[in-house]
């Protein structure tokens, strides 16, 4: 399958400070980017989808203003947390898909990012 | 819109026994399907995938899943568990190609020795 990376795989934060985290489509160029967020023990919750070159399109009820989005190439997109608190700790998985005529239909999965704010 | 359900949140299977996880879903389109396992602090790996092809589709490490439209479900199987299988799985939904994933809540399977 098509490798994603992420950057950093974990991370550890104080309260009030701002994350980037990074996510790279490697065998492919990807117009379309998915950010999710998956709380312990629990599911995927899709929290935005990042498109090239303009605005992401966010899931009712996350805060735009606090997790930026910028796919600044069709290579990579970023999820940035900003004033990180502790509630916003969580493993934070991106995914793309090749564009149509281009690979399978299916998401191809990053390895994660967990944020831990302490 | 899609929904998926996954019946029981934690499965546990004795090794060389028979895996069977349960998925439901919901879409107003025809879907296509997918499962996916996850092991601890990792990303996603993609078992297999229903997109309007066979509908008994064949997937990695010897797992299958049968898509039965009348019954809108998608169970996945496995002949024979093995103490690696133990993980997370998810299944999943979406209603075409580019589009979002809607996840199932996920299904712990343990394999007891």
């Amino acid at each position: 399958g098509a490798v994603v990376s992420q950057h950093p795989s974990w991370v550890i934060c104080k309260s009030g400070t701002s994350v980037k985290i990074e996510c790279r489509s490697l065998d492919f160029q990807a117009t379309t980017m998915f950010w999710y967020r998956q709380f312990p023990k629990q599911s995927l919750m899709l929290m935005a989808t990042s498109n090239e070159g303009s605005k992401a399109t966010y899931e009712q009820g996350v805060e735009k203003d606090k997790f930026l989005i910028n796919h600044a190439s069709l290579t990579l997109s970023t999820l940035t947390v900003t004033s990180a608190h502790p509630e916003d700790s969580s493993f934070y998985i991106c995914s793309v898909s090749p564009p149509a005529g281009q690979g399978p239909n299916e998401q191809f999965f990053g390895p994660g990012t967990r944020l831990t704010v302490l | 819109a899609q929904s998926v359900t996954q019946l029981g949140s934690h499965v546990s299977v004795s090794e060389g026994a028979l895996v069977l996880l349960r998925c439901n879903y919901s879409s107003s389109v025809p879907p296509y399907l997918f499962w996916y396992v996850q092991y601890p602090n990792q990303g996603l790996q993609l078992l297999l995938k229903y997109t309007s092809a066979a509908t008994l589709v064949k997937g990695i490490n010897g797992f299958e899943a049968e898509f039965k439209k009348s019954e809108t479900s998608f169970h996945l199987t496995k002949p024979s568990a093995h103490m690696s299988d133990a993980a997370e799985y998810f299944c999943a939904v979406s209603e075409g190609y580019g589009q979002n994933f809607v996840f199932g809540p996920g299904t712990r399977l343990s394999v007891l020795p």
